[in-house]
């Protein structure tokens, strides 16, 4: 079985503080994702990446940058953390895909972080 | 304009009764991915099924189905014999294949619950 996991399943820091969200995949995917959970507003992407060192912005990548150093890591850096980066954060991986497949996202289970 | 739209916020139903979930989608692309996803408390987001644009069926999972109509641009899923661990948020996604986008877009959910 696919296994996405995030270093913090809850976490609390204050405005101004550098954050760091970890995430870690074990099927050799080449494509990860950060995307911010917000009621109402579903998932939106923040950043992705299809290699190591390489990325792309997203959706919503103002406040955020993200490292891919190894394959199986991609973290996602909250610069100087805001009260409005309050949410639940989730990353997913992704085989690149090919004839047939669904390009299906496995997730990990989530970082709630709170910026006060 | 909203890509994926689920305009049902909040659903309930009865245990053992069949429940439909809707998911209209707005894209150009004649090549693309519809998916659903199961968000329980916890927190992780669980795959339930998939439907690629140019599939002739309508996907089946157990007891998820998707009711694909393609010209009416909607990807409705249905879950037959609801049981109290569905209760849960669900997400309705689609991924633009002809875009090179690889991330998916994701509507703003709809959370289901199973009244015993």
């Amino acid at each position: 079985d696919v296994k996405v996991t995030q270093s913090s399943r809850y976490l609390v820091k204050r405005t101004g503080e550098k954050v760091f969200l970890e995430c870690v995949q074990d099927m050799d995917h080449e494509n990860m994702f950060w995307y911010r959970q917000d009621p109402g507003l579903g998932l939106r992407l923040i950043y992705f990446s299809y290699d190591v060192k390489m990325k792309e912005k997203g959706d919503i990548p103002e406040g955020y940058s993200v490292s891919r150093e190894k394959k199986e890591r991609f973290s996602l850096i909250l610069e100087s953390a805001s009260t409005n980066q309050t949410s639940m954060y989730l990353c997913a991986s992704s085989s690149p895909g090919g004839q047939g497949s669904t390009y299906e996202q496995y997730f990990g289970p989530g970082t709630r972080l709170t910026v006060t | 304009a909203q890509k994926i739209t689920q305009t049902q916020p909040g659903m309930f139903v009865q245990e053992k009764e069949a429940v439909t979930l809707d998911c209209t989608y707005d894209t150009s692309d004649p090549s693309y991915g519809l998916f659903w996803y199961k968000q329980p408390s916890s927190g992780e987001m669980i795959f339930l099924i998939y439907q690629g644009s140019y599939d002739q069926q309508n996907a089946t999972e157990g007891r998820y189905s998707l009711n694909f109509q393609k010209a009416r641009k909607s990807a409705n899923l249905v879950i037959s014999a609801s049981q109290l661990g569905d209760s849960a948020m669900y997400f309705c996604a689609m991924r633009e294949k002809s875009t090179g986008r690889r991330a998916l877009t994701f509507g703003s959910g709809t959370r289901l619950q199973v009244q015993p």
